[in-house]
Protein backbone atom coordinates (compact mmCIF):
# COMPACT_ATOMS: atom_id res chain seq x y z
CA UNK A 1 0.00 0.00 0.00
CA UNK A 2 1.35 3.29 -0.98
CA UNK A 3 0.90 5.90 1.99
CA UNK A 4 1.05 9.58 1.09
CA UNK A 5 1.80 11.55 4.73
CA UNK A 6 1.22 15.01 4.76
CA UNK A 7 2.40 17.58 7.34
CA UNK A 8 1.55 19.44 9.10
CA UNK A 9 -1.31 17.90 10.29
CA UNK A 10 -2.99 20.85 11.59
CA UNK A 11 -2.02 24.44 10.72
CA UNK A 12 -3.62 27.77 12.67
CA UNK A 13 -2.46 30.88 10.82
CA UNK A 14 -3.12 34.71 10.79
CA UNK A 15 -4.53 36.17 7.68
CA UNK A 16 -1.27 37.88 5.36
CA UNK A 17 0.86 34.91 6.62
CA UNK A 18 2.54 32.87 4.23
CA UNK A 19 2.24 28.87 4.74
CA UNK A 20 3.90 25.60 3.41
CA UNK A 21 2.06 22.28 3.30
CA UNK A 22 4.08 18.86 2.32
CA UNK A 23 2.89 15.78 0.71
CA UNK A 24 5.85 12.92 1.10
CA UNK A 25 6.11 8.95 -0.11
CA UNK A 26 8.76 6.64 -0.46
CA UNK A 27 6.94 5.64 -3.02
CA UNK A 28 7.27 7.67 -6.85
CA UNK A 29 3.93 8.65 -8.46
CA UNK A 30 3.48 9.32 -12.38
CA UNK A 31 1.26 12.20 -11.37
CA UNK A 32 -0.27 14.25 -8.22
CA UNK A 33 -3.19 16.63 -7.54
CA UNK A 34 -4.06 18.50 -4.71
CA UNK A 35 -7.58 18.90 -3.68
CA UNK A 36 -9.44 21.41 -1.07
CA UNK A 37 -12.35 20.81 0.99
CA UNK A 38 -14.54 22.82 2.93
CA UNK A 39 -17.31 22.45 5.72
CA UNK A 40 -20.10 20.51 4.34
CA UNK A 41 -18.25 19.66 1.35
CA UNK A 42 -16.87 17.30 -0.92
CA UNK A 43 -12.93 17.82 -2.09
CA UNK A 44 -12.66 20.00 -5.37
CA UNK A 45 -9.53 19.52 -7.66
CA UNK A 46 -7.05 22.53 -7.38
CA UNK A 47 -4.31 21.46 -9.74
CA UNK A 48 -2.71 18.19 -11.50
CA UNK A 49 1.33 18.15 -11.27
CA UNK A 50 2.71 15.08 -13.89
CA UNK A 51 6.47 15.80 -14.26
CA UNK A 52 9.50 15.85 -11.77
CA UNK A 53 10.15 19.06 -11.11
CA UNK A 54 6.90 20.72 -12.11
CA UNK A 55 5.80 24.04 -10.77
CA UNK A 56 2.17 25.43 -11.34
CA UNK A 57 1.11 28.82 -10.28
CA UNK A 58 -2.63 29.04 -8.93
CA UNK A 59 -3.07 33.07 -7.99
CA UNK A 60 -1.88 32.81 -4.39
CA UNK A 61 -0.78 29.03 -4.59
CA UNK A 62 2.47 27.38 -6.04
CA UNK A 63 2.01 23.82 -6.32
CA UNK A 64 5.46 22.39 -6.74
CA UNK A 65 6.24 18.10 -7.68
CA UNK A 66 9.50 16.74 -6.46
CA UNK A 67 12.52 15.97 -8.92
CA UNK A 68 12.04 11.96 -8.29
CA UNK A 69 8.25 12.41 -8.71
CA UNK A 70 7.77 11.47 -4.46
CA UNK A 71 6.94 14.62 -3.23
CA UNK A 72 4.95 17.36 -3.29
CA UNK A 73 4.53 21.23 -1.93
CA UNK A 74 1.49 23.82 -1.80
CA UNK A 75 2.97 27.08 -0.90
CA UNK A 76 -0.05 29.44 -0.05
CA UNK A 77 1.15 33.29 -0.32
CA UNK A 78 -0.82 36.04 2.12
CA UNK A 79 -3.47 33.41 2.88
CA UNK A 80 -7.05 34.52 3.51
CA UNK A 81 -9.72 33.35 5.75
CA UNK A 82 -11.32 32.00 2.53
CA UNK A 83 -8.16 29.24 2.12
CA UNK A 84 -9.44 27.64 5.05
CA UNK A 85 -10.50 24.24 4.31
CA UNK A 86 -8.83 20.51 4.62
CA UNK A 87 -5.89 20.10 1.81
CA UNK A 88 -5.61 16.85 0.17
CA UNK A 89 -2.86 15.35 -1.80
CA UNK A 90 -3.29 12.48 -4.19
CA UNK A 91 -1.09 10.34 -6.07
CA UNK A 92 -1.73 8.04 -9.31
CA UNK A 93 0.60 5.04 -10.43
CA UNK A 94 0.42 1.92 -12.34
CA UNK A 95 -2.44 -0.26 -11.91
CA UNK A 96 -5.22 2.61 -11.15
CA UNK A 97 -4.14 2.79 -7.84
CA UNK A 98 -4.85 6.39 -6.36
CA UNK A 99 -3.52 7.29 -2.69
CA UNK A 100 -5.17 10.60 -0.63
CA UNK A 101 -2.56 11.44 1.49
CA UNK A 102 -3.28 12.25 5.63
CA UNK A 103 -4.70 15.74 5.18
CA UNK A 104 -3.98 19.24 6.45
CA UNK A 105 -6.35 21.28 7.85
CA UNK A 106 -5.98 24.84 7.97
CA UNK A 107 -7.61 27.86 9.47
CA UNK A 108 -6.56 31.33 8.34
CA UNK A 109 -7.95 34.40 11.02
CA UNK A 110 -9.49 37.23 10.10
CA UNK B 1 -24.12 21.68 -15.82
CA UNK B 2 -25.56 20.30 -12.53
CA UNK B 3 -23.14 18.75 -9.92
CA UNK B 4 -22.64 15.39 -8.51
CA UNK B 5 -25.72 15.07 -5.72
CA UNK B 6 -25.68 12.37 -3.19
CA UNK B 7 -29.20 11.20 -0.90
CA UNK B 8 -29.43 11.70 2.01
CA UNK B 9 -26.84 13.72 3.17
CA UNK B 10 -27.13 12.75 6.62
CA UNK B 11 -28.63 9.55 7.86
CA UNK B 12 -28.86 7.65 11.46
CA UNK B 13 -28.92 3.90 11.33
CA UNK B 14 -28.14 1.07 14.33
CA UNK B 15 -26.05 -1.47 14.85
CA UNK B 16 -26.83 -4.45 12.32
CA UNK B 17 -28.96 -2.66 10.01
CA UNK B 18 -28.28 -2.17 6.82
CA UNK B 19 -28.37 1.13 4.34
CA UNK B 20 -28.28 2.56 0.69
CA UNK B 21 -26.19 5.70 -0.35
CA UNK B 22 -27.72 7.19 -3.59
CA UNK B 23 -25.43 9.13 -6.15
CA UNK B 24 -26.35 11.05 -9.33
CA UNK B 25 -23.09 11.71 -11.41
CA UNK B 26 -23.02 14.94 -13.61
CA UNK B 27 -24.65 14.63 -16.72
CA UNK B 28 -22.45 12.35 -19.04
CA UNK B 29 -20.05 11.28 -16.36
CA UNK B 30 -19.52 7.53 -16.54
CA UNK B 31 -17.52 6.79 -14.37
CA UNK B 32 -18.62 6.78 -10.40
CA UNK B 33 -16.49 6.19 -7.27
CA UNK B 34 -16.88 5.90 -3.46
CA UNK B 35 -14.83 6.80 -0.48
CA UNK B 36 -15.18 6.77 2.92
CA UNK B 37 -13.72 9.90 4.81
CA UNK B 38 -13.13 9.71 9.01
CA UNK B 39 -11.01 11.83 11.29
CA UNK B 40 -9.28 8.65 11.75
CA UNK B 41 -8.21 7.28 8.38
CA UNK B 42 -8.78 9.99 6.45
CA UNK B 43 -9.99 8.92 2.78
CA UNK B 44 -10.36 5.83 2.03
CA UNK B 45 -11.60 4.34 -1.60
CA UNK B 46 -14.18 2.31 -2.04
CA UNK B 47 -14.82 1.32 -5.11
CA UNK B 48 -15.24 2.33 -8.52
CA UNK B 49 -17.98 1.85 -11.24
CA UNK B 50 -17.46 2.68 -14.88
CA UNK B 51 -20.21 1.81 -17.51
CA UNK B 52 -22.46 -0.71 -14.93
CA UNK B 53 -19.50 -2.47 -14.21
CA UNK B 54 -17.15 -2.59 -11.08
CA UNK B 55 -13.57 -1.47 -12.48
CA UNK B 56 -11.47 -1.18 -8.55
CA UNK B 57 -11.77 -2.13 -5.35
CA UNK B 58 -10.27 -1.07 -2.07
CA UNK B 59 -9.50 -2.82 0.89
CA UNK B 60 -13.32 -2.66 2.34
CA UNK B 61 -15.06 -6.26 3.70
CA UNK B 62 -17.94 -7.49 1.52
CA UNK B 63 -20.45 -5.55 3.51
CA UNK B 64 -19.63 -2.39 0.88
CA UNK B 65 -21.08 -3.11 -1.82
CA UNK B 66 -22.24 -1.17 -4.41
CA UNK B 67 -23.76 -0.93 -8.16
CA UNK B 68 -23.87 1.46 -11.20
CA UNK B 69 -27.26 1.44 -13.59
CA UNK B 70 -27.34 2.48 -17.17
CA UNK B 71 -27.84 6.13 -16.60
CA UNK B 72 -24.62 6.06 -14.38
CA UNK B 73 -26.32 6.37 -11.07
CA UNK B 74 -24.79 4.36 -8.65
CA UNK B 75 -25.66 3.39 -4.93
CA UNK B 76 -23.79 2.26 -2.37
CA UNK B 77 -24.79 -0.34 0.21
CA UNK B 78 -23.24 -1.60 3.69
CA UNK B 79 -24.89 -4.48 5.08
CA UNK B 80 -24.75 -5.13 9.12
CA UNK B 81 -23.53 -1.75 9.80
CA UNK B 82 -21.32 -1.37 12.45
CA UNK B 83 -19.84 1.72 14.84
CA UNK B 84 -17.17 1.92 12.77
CA UNK B 85 -18.85 2.67 9.65
CA UNK B 86 -19.63 5.85 11.07
CA UNK B 87 -18.29 8.31 8.62
CA UNK B 88 -18.83 10.68 5.60
CA UNK B 89 -19.39 8.85 2.42
CA UNK B 90 -18.46 10.59 -0.67
CA UNK B 91 -18.95 9.93 -4.22
CA UNK B 92 -17.30 11.30 -7.28
CA UNK B 93 -17.81 11.10 -10.97
CA UNK B 94 -15.51 11.31 -13.68
CA UNK B 95 -16.07 11.52 -17.90
CA UNK B 96 -13.20 8.61 -18.52
CA UNK B 97 -12.37 6.31 -15.59
CA UNK B 98 -10.75 8.30 -12.52
CA UNK B 99 -8.25 5.82 -11.09
CA UNK B 100 -6.74 5.46 -14.87
CA UNK B 101 -4.22 7.68 -14.89
CA UNK B 102 -4.68 9.67 -12.14
CA UNK B 103 -4.63 12.97 -13.91
CA UNK B 104 -8.43 12.56 -14.49
CA UNK B 105 -10.17 15.25 -12.94
CA UNK B 106 -13.05 14.17 -10.23
CA UNK B 107 -15.96 16.01 -9.16
CA UNK B 108 -17.46 15.46 -5.68
CA UNK B 109 -20.46 15.68 -4.03
CA UNK B 110 -20.91 16.66 -0.88
CA UNK B 111 -21.15 13.57 0.87
CA UNK B 112 -23.60 11.40 3.33
CA UNK B 113 -22.93 11.73 6.90
CA UNK B 114 -23.81 8.21 8.41
CA UNK B 115 -23.55 7.89 12.18
CA UNK B 116 -24.22 4.57 13.61
CA UNK B 117 -25.48 4.48 17.33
Amino acid sequence: TQLLEQSPQFLSIQEGENLTVYCNSSSVFSSLQWYRQEPGEGPVLLVTVVTGGEVKKLKRLTFQFGDARKDSSLHITAAQPGDTGLYLCRGGSSGDKLTFGTGTRLAVRP
Amino acid sequence: KAGVTQTPRYLIKTRGQQVTLSCSPISGHRSVSWYQQTPGQGLQFLFEYFSETQRNKGNFPGRFSGRQFSNSRSEMNVSTLELGDSALYLCASSYTRGGRSGTDTQYFGPGTRLTVL
